[in-house]
């Protein structure tokens, strides 16, 4: 079964630093990826998404995250934070097929004002 | 609105008391699942069910029990067999199979005394 790794537990940040938030899987075939975000006391929501094509995919509210295969990487950027990102964001991978979804253990942002 | 309501969103049984969290969607979504997260290990799957009247056991599905009846409604039950059972219950849903995401409730939180 494939498995999901979030290097950072906690990350803190200023504002208008800029943030990449690492992602790493390991499944051998063609996966789907997600990063989710939970803003505090709020649902967890997607943030953005890739399934297939261009490996730069753009999200909500200026994330961006880049897929590269031969890193088995997914990791999550944002060129400049702002004190409402702050919130904990889950990176995930599935196949295609297959409802089994998998979630990183999550990496907590704080940005300070 | 279109959504995944959960209810209660506090719930305090004492130990040894069999518990029903309610999952209710109206995303005419075929997939729901329900996932258990705790602090610093992200989201864990309990069960997930495809189809009404099928469901599938995910990695911590012990002490737990599902049941699909209505597309609509994924109710989980935390057993006395649970040995942790205090935690937050996320309940989500997708479309269906490959490359869906998942929608998710507010959660609840469940506290055994």
């Amino acid at each position: 079964a494939q498995s999901v790794s979030q290097h950072n537990h906690h990350v803190i940040l200023s504002e208008a630093a800029s943030l990449e938030l690492g992602c790493n899987y390991s499944y051998g075939g063609t996966v789907n990826l997600f990063w989710y975000v939970q803003y505090p006391g709020q649902h967890l929501q997607l943030l953005l998404k890739y399934f297939s094509g261009d490996p730069l995919v753009k999200g909500i509210k200026g994330f961006e995250a880049e897929f590269i295969k031969s890193k088995f990487s997914f990791n999550l950027r944002k060129p400049s934070v702002q004190w409402s990102d702050t919130a904990e964001y889950f990176c995930a991978v599935n196949a295609p097929n297959n409802n089994d979804m998998r979630f990183g253990a999550g990496t907590r942002l704080t940005v300070k004002p | 609105d279109g959504g995944i309501t959960q209810s209660p969103k506090y719930l305090f049984r004492k130990e040894g008391q069999n518990v029903t969290l309610s999952c209710e969607q109206n995303l005419n979504h075929d997939a729901m699942y329900w996932y258990r997260q705790d602090p610093g290990q992200g989201l864990r799957l309990i069960y997930y069910s495809q189809i009404v009247n099928d469901f599938q056991k995910g990695d911590i599905a012990e002490g737990y029990s599902v049941s699909r009846e209505k597309k609509e409604s994924f109710p989980l039950t935390v057993t006395s067999a649970q040995k942790n059972p205090t935690a937050f219950y996320l309940c989500a849903s997708s479309a269906g199979l490959a490359g869906v995401w998942q929608f998710f409730g507010p959660g609840t939180r469940l506290t055994v005394l």
